[in-house]
């Protein structure tokens, strides 16, 4: 069974560009993650989706935006990109949530965001 | 506020020995969980603790959550070189701010052959 597959695994842009990253979940998980990590950090939570709504964000700029397609996929949006918008973005899935808690999550390798 | 705090943030042992990392969070929660993160990649999961368990076994993997004090533990047995890693707990948290699995800032585990 494929895990969870991150697209592309680096991606260097310019100050002020936009960035695309893009995720695909485990077969049969509704639910994704994206989360951002700085270098030698720990990981803040960007968004959340589920069956193709968005269900919170993280304290982040609206340049930050995602959305889930039909079959569960998602794509994280970075607009006018700055230089501490480097960080490694990673991507997790989960089956549904079970009685309104967050079930285990499982995540794919990230991409490697560099702003130059 | 930061809802999951690590400490250690560094822990160096020799093989053999045993590592305990703990963790503490700020509000009621669902359930506790624990990843690892081998440098510059993904997380894996290792076990989840629902707020009801008092204690939990994976292997060499013992997790103790004590609500009442708001902490955790994560306790890796007979460590080996190959547990050298980051680790993290997860808490999935009733806060105002609406659901989420929210991460700490983790634990750096370096175990010396």
């Amino acid at each position: 069974e494929a895990g969870v597959t991150q697209s592309p695994t680096h991606l260097i842009k310019t100050r002020g560009q936009q960035a695309t990253l893009r995720c695909s979940p485990i077969s049969g998980h509704t639910s994704v993650y994206w989360y951002q990590q700085a270098l030698g950090l720990g990981l803040q939570f960007l968004l959340w989706y589920d069956e193709g709504e968005e269900r919170n964000r993280g304290n982040f700029p609206p340049r930050f935006s995602g959305r889930q397609f039909p079959n569960y996929s998602s794509e994280l949006n970075v607009n006018a990109l700055e230089l501490e918008d480097s960080a490694l973005y990673l991507c997790a899935s989960s089956l549904a949530m079970l009685r309104g808690t967050h079930t285990e999550a499982f995540f794919g390798q990230g991409t490697r965001l560099t702003v130059v | 506020s930061q809802q999951g705090e690590e400490d250690p943030q560094a822990l160096s042992i020799q093989e053999g020995e045993n590592a305990t990392m703990n963790c503490s969070y700020k509000t009621s929660i669902n359930n506790l969980q624990w990843y690892r993160q081998n440098s510059g990649r993904g997380l894996v999961h290792l076990i989840l603790i629902r707020s009801n368990e008092r204690e939990k076994h994976s292997g060499r993997l013992r997790v103790t959550l004590d609500t009442s004090k708001k902490s955790s533990s994560l306790l890796i047995t007979a460590s080996r070189a190959a547990d050298t890693a980051s680790y993290f707990c997860a808490t999935d948290a009733k806060e105002t701010s609406g659901s989420r699995l929210t991460f700490g800032e983790g634990t750096q585990l370096t175990v010396n052959p």
